[in-house]
């Protein structure tokens, strides 16, 4: 069954550093997310992105904030100067189409956690 | 805006017995709901949606959820839990013509055996 990976699984970084999380999403999908779900709370919208660039994206998704899909196939998430209430799982996903095609599906990938010291 | 509230952080039954999973929705026009289960280390996975066609809904591992639209509610069922059946629920809400799906805060579901 098509998936969507994730890479790393598991990040630490020092506060301030660059981090980039990296996503394969399924091939034949066409929007691609990203999630975060800090340790007990909810998982929050950060972004969408449709035809190569952002749809929609939350009030979290700030200036240190960016999405790229550089190739094809990867989808990354950058945060170009890390904070610690930045450590949260980060969740991928994809869907085959958005919202006025029908309900939405995401398929996510199984997350990858960054930890910010 | 849409938003999703799910009652009960934690809910624990014992082997055979109801699972009952409370989500409520707020919406200003029809929505898409979902319930998304997540097992430890992996991510969510779609366990049913509802999308008007009907209001009780099917979904895998023998759930099921009914939409009620008077209540603003849509209800997580299994009328027998299963040990495998522990995970963390997550109800979500997404609109037509929107493209973010928003979830609750989450139900982890214990269950005793």
């Amino acid at each position: 069954e098509p998936e969507v990976t994730q890479t790393p699984s598991h990040q630490v970084t020092q506060m301030g550093q660059e981090v980039i999380l990296r996503c394969v999403p399924i091939s034949n999908h066409l929007y691609f997310y990203w999630y975060r779900q800090i340790l007990g709370q909810k998982v929050e919208f950060l972004v969408s992105f449709y035809n190569n660039e952002i749809s929609e994206k939350s009030e979290i998704f700030d200036d240190q904030f960016s999405v790229e899909r550089p190739d094809g196939s990867n989808f990354t998430l950058k945060i170009r100067s890390t904070k610690l209430e930045d450590s949260a799982m980060y969740f991928c996903a994809s869907s085959e189409r958005g919202t006025g095609s029908g309900a939405n599906v995401l398929t996510f990938g199984a997350g990858s956690r960054l930890t910010v010291l | 805006a849409q938003s999703v509230t799910q009652l009960g952080s934690h809910v624990s039954v014992s082997e055979g017995a109801l699972v009952l999973l409370r989500c409520n929705y707020s919406s200003s026009v029809p929505p898409y709901l979902f319930w998304y289960v997540q097992y430890p280390n992996q991510g969510l996975q779609l366990l049913l949606k509802y999308t008007s066609a009907a209001t009780l809904v099917k979904g895998i591992n023998g759930f099921e959820a009914e939409f009620k639209k008077s209540e603003t509610s849509f209800h997580l069922t299994k009328p027998s839990a299963h040990m495998s059946d522990a995970a963390e629920y997550f109800c979500a809400v997404s609109l037509t013509g929107g493209f973010k799906t928003i979830f609750g805060a989450g139900t982890r579901l214990f269950v005793k055996a």
